[in-house]
């Protein structure tokens, strides 16, 4: 499985934009880009995605650098709900499990 | 539509005692993924199944652990004699047929597995 590498941790205050960020240089052209977030105590839930176009959902917005090495997921105004570990995920076609890295740790100050 | 949908949520056994997890994929979906997850530690994939097939299996333990995806019924995560290092969190997900890499995954609420 291609690498993503993120930081281990970040802060961001309560209503302000979060941009959190994803290498991944090793990344093929076939590898889709998964967000995933686990809240305390709670199963895995699904972010976003996408592959080369920027991406946008209810929850967030994916930005995906045109040489696709790097991504990042905004959070456009995050609420302490939104602290969580935030995982950065590459899949490919044929590899159908997501493997877990160790995340973001996003830590909202009121 | 109903998420997917673990139990028990927690479980208590002795040393030795088997544990037995379920999980029911969400509706239309045929494929299921086992994680654990120790103590502060990272989700570690286990097994992926789908109907009748194992399909991955290379995340789970060579004794002791078997998962099952029948025909009929619910996924089943079945450890034998278990141990202290048993105790984690254990969480399904299930995704539709043939996903490709751009489909995705969603995951149970877990099973919190304690062993005294």
């Amino acid at each position: 499985d291609a690498k993503t590498t993120q930081p281990n941790s970040m802060e961001s205050n309560e209503e302000e934009p979060v941009h959190l960020p994803c290498n991944h240089s090793t990344i093929s052209g076939t590898d889709y880009i998964h967000w995933y977030r686990q809240l305390p105590s709670q199963g895995p839930e699904y972010v976003i995605h996408g592959l080369t176009s920027n991406v946008n959902n209810r929850m967030a917005s994916l930005a995906i650098a045109e040489d696709r090495k790097s991504s990042t997921l905004i959070l456009h105004r995050a609420t302490l709900r939104d602290a969580a570990v935030y995982y950065c995920i590459l899949r490919n076609f044929g590899n159908e499990k997501l493997t877990f890295g160790t995340g973001t740790r996003l830590t909202i100050i009121p | 539509n109903a998420g997917v949908m673990q139990n028990p949520r927690h479980l208590v056994r002795r040393r030795g005692q088997e544990a037995r997890l379920r999980c029911s994929p969400m509706k239309g979906h045929s494929h299921v993924y086992w994680y654990r997850q120790l103590p502060e530690e990272g989700l570690k994939f286990m097994v992926y199944l789908q109907k009748e097939n194992i399909i991955d299996e290379s995340g789970m333990p060579k004794e002791r652990f078997s998962a099952e995806f029948p025909k009929e019924g619910p996924s089943i995560l079945r450890i034998q004699q278990v141990v202290r290092g048993d105790s984690a969190a254990y969480f399904c997900a299930s995704s539709p047929q043939n996903t490709g890499s751009g489909n995705t995954i969603y995951f149970g609420e877990g099973s919190w597995l304690t062993v005294v």
